[in-house]
């Protein structure tokens, strides 16, 4: 299995600006995860969804955050407008979520880098 | 607030001897700790995890032990290699919400020849 795919991989972009993440989870998982990574804060869930429903967006920053997952094997994250502070790298991860935590290990993707100018 | 917290964000140990991280936290509910691995320029990988039932979890060179009156684990490293060099995040999650791991800040981990 290809694992996780986000892409972009690396983003710069203007204060203002729309930035669109872009995730394919692992075929078969059920579970998909958002993460923001800073120095101060560490890894922090943003949302997460559960057979393609959001079932936790409360770390979710603010209303210019959104995320969607129109199907099993993609899920976006929009920041609109971008401002500095957004600049991160963002995590999405997968898993497959079962009655025994024995499989439920999240897979993460390889992140995307994001600076906003 | 941090609910995991490792405090110390940077450790160097000499290889073959041992490296000990550790992490705190501070939500009671918590009962599921898991250590990932995380390499420069890639994703967190899973490493170990502990149930609240143990107190100790072992797999390789790799232990992890679980103080749950202190609210304290530690992930021990015997003997460290270069290659086990990478940023390790500690993460916990709640009885009955199982899916939401909340991450601590990390620790860089260093092992010099």
């Amino acid at each position: 299995d290809a694992g996780v795919i986000q892409s972009p991989r690396h983003e710069v972009t203007e204060m203002g600006q729309e930035v669109t993440l872009r995730c394919k989870p692992i075929s078969g998982h059920n579970s998909l995860f958002w993460y923001r990574q800073t120095m101060m804060r560490g890894l922090e869930l943003l949302i997460y969804f559960n057979n393609n429903v959001p079932i936790d967006d409360s770390g979710m920053p603010e209303d210019r955050f959104s995320a969607k997952m129109p199907n099993a094997s993609f899920s976006t994250l929009k920041i609109q407008p971008s401002e500095p502070r957004d600049s991160a790298v963002y995590f999405c991860a997968s898993s497959l979520i079962s009655m025994t935590r024995s499989t439920d290990t999240q897979y993460f993707g390889p992140g995307t880098r994001l600076t906003v100018l | 607030d941090q609910q995991v917290k490792q405090n110390s964000p940077s450790l160097s140990v000499q290889e073959g001897r041992i490296s000990i991280l550790n992490c705190d936290y501070t939500n009671s509910m918590f009962d599921y700790f898991l250590w990932y691995k995380k390499y420069p320029a890639e994703g967190p990988t899973f490493l170990i995890s502990i149930s609240s039932i143990k107190d100790k979890n072992e797999d390789g060179r790799f232990t992890v032990f679980l103080n749950k009156s202190a609210k304290h684990l530690s992930l021990h490293i015997v003997p460290s290699q270069p290659g086990d060099s990478a940023v390790y995040f500690c993460a916990a999650s709640e009885l009955g919400n199982t899916d939401k791991l909340i991450f601590g800040t990390g620790t860089r981990l260093q092992v010099f020849p």
